[in-house]
């Protein structure tokens, strides 16, 4: 079965710091690359994606960066606000479906 | 802001009851999905559908059933609801040219 791996569970960070996400994926054959970002009592939004020919993309202080032949990518936030307490989530679309596989969630809580 | 709607937003009610979850959409998206989340927790895929007329089951079991009569409407129904049914449900949709999911604001399911 296709899996992405998503650490840590939960992380704490100071306001201005710069937490990073991680996620491992276990299949080749995925072509889209999203984050998205939940908070409570609402549905997950996408924050920022990236494709496999790309090995990082940066919009405002969200970055992901893409390393292929470890399968692995990962987010950082730059000057990280308590606005950006939220649990995130990455995700894999498998090559030809029309699906996500997400990752086990972040937890992320920035301190003032 | 995705327009894509769920009700109930809560929904509390006795075990045996019948109950449907209603998800609609207003961008004419084809492809629509519904994910169970406990909160804050991994998403999980349950049921999806490529078009009208067209329904699969998802990656996790579930007793629930869907149906897609029209584009804009994604109906999931439990007919006999169990505390184990008790959670939160996602609706998502994502339209041919994009890979992104749009979601809704949830249902936040509790069977007594």
């Amino acid at each position: 079965q296709q899996q992405v791996k998503q650490s840590p569970q939960s992380l704490i960070v100071q306001k201005g710091g710069i937490p990073i996400i991680n996620c491992a994926y276990e299949n080749t054959a995925f072509d889209y690359f999203p984050w998205y970002q939940q908070f409570p009592g609402k549905g997950p939004a996408l924050l920022i994606a990236i494709r496999p020919d790309v090995s990082e993309k940066k919009e405002g202080r969200f970055t992901i960066s893409f390393n292929k032949s470890a399968k692995q990518f990962s987010l950082h936030i730059m000057d990280s606000q308590p606005g950006d307490s939220a649990t995130y989530f990455c995700a894999a679309k498998p090559q030809g479906a029309q699906k996500l596989v997400f990752g086990q969630g972040t937890r992320l809580t920035i301190n003032p | 802001e995705a327009d894509i709607y769920q009700t109930p937003r809560y929904l509390v009610i006795g075990t045996g009851k019948k109950i449907t979850l209603e998800c609609s959409q207003t961008m004419g998206h084809d492809k629509m999905y519904w994910y169970q989340q406990d909160p804050g927790m991994e998403l999980h895929l349950i049921h999806y559908s490529y078009g009208v007329n067209s329904t699969e089951k998802g990656d996790l079991s579930s007793e629930s059933t869907v149906s897609r009569i029209r584009t804009e409407h994604f109906p999931l129904t439990l007919e006999s609801a169990r505390p184990s049914h008790t959670s939160q449900y996602l609706c998502a949709s994502r339209g041919v040219a994009y890979n992104e999911q749009f979601f809704g604001p949830g249902t936040r399911l509790t069977v007594l």
